[in-house]
């Protein structure tokens, strides 16, 4: 099945830098690629997502992109701001066909320091 | 809210017990999950479902059981056979090519 490994887990930011998150995945089948941003106490909820026919897609301060060749595929949050402290989760999953399995990654606790 | 429903927000339950966790959604998706979260272990897929009166085992689904016998809704047991459930329970639903929505939780306690 697949497996995705997400790193680091815990990242510490200056207000006003870039953060990077990175995920592997397994299974060469994937083709939908979520981010999820889970606040103390919340649900998880989609921040952007890729799919494999494209290689990078932005939403003003933040941006995905996708290696299918490597397998691997990143979260860019630019211009950091304090509110942006969240775990954030990637997943992974085929679409289409007849499964709907979603995969997540372990989480990355990001802190954004003032 | 997200139209997906987890009830109750917080339960509690004595060693030996089994609990049922409630999702409803009305979004008319036809996938539906369940999440379980613990500190540092990121979303672990316990069981999922793709249509009515179906569904696949996750990754963890020893101690667990499920029924989806109407698109709406997928409850979650929690059997006596799960040897630590303390944990927050995550339901979600989707489409096949579409992103997951997730319930606001379920934390479960053993008491």
């Amino acid at each position: 099945g697949e497996n995705v490994e997400q790193h680091p887990s815990t990242l510490s930011v200056q207000e006003g830098d870039s953060a990077v998150i990175k995920c592997t995945y397994s299974d060469s089948a994937s083709n939908y690629f979520p981010w999820y941003k889970q606040e103390l106490g919340k649900r998880p909820q989609l921040i952007i997502d890729i799919r494999s026919n494209v290689g990078e897609k932005k939403d003003q301060r933040i941006a995905v992109t996708l290696n299918k060749t490597a397998k691997h595929f990143s979260l860019h949050i630019t211009e950091t701001q304090p509110e942006d402290s969240a775990v954030y989760f990637c997943a992974a999953r085929r679409s289409g066909g007849s499964n709907y399995k979603l995969t997540f990654g372990k989480g990355t606790l990001l802190t954004v320091n003032p | 809210d997200g139209g997906i429903t987890q009830s109750p927000k917080y339960l509690f339950r004595k060693e030996g017990q089994n609990v049922t966790l409630s999702c409803e959604q009305n979004l008319n998706h036809d996938a539906m999950y369940w999440y379980r979260q613990d500190p540092g272990q990121g979303l672990r897929l316990i069981y999922y479902s793709q249509i009515v009166n179906d569904f696949q085992k996750g990754d963890i689904a020893e101690g667990y059981s499920v029924s989806r016998e109407k698109k709406e809704s997928f409850p979650l047991t929690v059997t006596s056979a799960q040897k630590n459930p303390t944990a927050f329970y995550l339901c979600a639903s989707s489409m096949a090519n579409t992103e997951a929505f997730f319930g606001q939780g379920t934390r479960l306690t053993v008491v």
